[in-house]
């Protein structure tokens, strides 16, 4: 069955520290990986898109196909970084996103 | 940056009465979702919309909910006899071909 693993449900770390929260997939074909991040009573928003390959505030997620994950990182870890992260999956013969159960951030100063 | 707008934000309601919830897209967007999340679980996926047609459904989606597209601007799901386990917040997203999808802030659905 397709399925996205995030097996952290709180990451707590000092401002400053370096960020890798966990994402793995299973699903057989190519997939398309999304990291959506959820701000305080805030809507999810897209924060990166593996097909983009590029850093937004300071993330970066690839895609290991060998060892179907798609962790996201940051070297530096900022107080406004805390929130809710999801990431999601698509498969390439459908338009749903398939959600992990989230891990939430905490940023302490 | 244009937003999906979603309302109401809280929508309270009792047991076996219909509710609608309602959704604004993206103008240029042609593809339109709802997901639901219910409290302390992953956000799921309920049914895609294209071309004034379900393109997908998830098993959640029955025959008790249906969405349409009223006019050129609104996009509804409408829960026909809700019950107690419909409560969640639902989320309405859209996007263009082969681009992410844009969420709205979610509707709460308190089901008493």
């Amino acid at each position: 069955a397709q399925r996205v693993t995030q097996p952290e449900k709180l990451l707590s770390v000092f401002k400053g520290a370096p960020v890798e929260l966990k994402c793995n997939y299973s699903y057989s074909g190519s997939p398309e990986l999304f990291w959506y991040v959820q701000y305080s009573r805030q809507r999810l928003q897209l924060l990166l898109r593996h097909i983009s390959r590029e850093s937004i505030k300071g993330f970066t997620a690839d895609l290991n196909k060998g060892e179907t994950s798609f962790h996201l990182k940051k070297p530096f870890a900022q107080e406004e970084d805390s929130a809710m992260y999801y990431c999601a999956f698509r498969s390439y013969n459908t338009d749903k996103l398939i959600f992990g159960t989230g891990t939430r951030l905490q940023v302490f100063p | 940056e244009p937003e999906v707008t979603q309302t109401p934000s809280h929508q309270v309601t009792q047991m076996g009465q219909e509710v609608i919830l309602r959704c604004v897209p993206i103008s240029n967007h042609l593809y339109f979702y709802w997901y639901r999340q219910i409290l302390g679980q992953k956000v799921e996926f309920l049914v895609s919309f294209y071309n004034n047609e379900i393109s997908e459904k998830s098993e959640i989606f029955d025959d008790q909910f249906s969405v349409e597209r009223p006019d050129g601007s609104n996009f509804t799901l409408k829960i026909r006899s809700t019950k107690l386990e419909d409560s969640a917040m639902y989320f309405c997203a859209s996007s263009g071909p082969n681009q992410p999808q844009h969420f709205g802030d979610g509707t709460r659905l308190s089901i008493l």
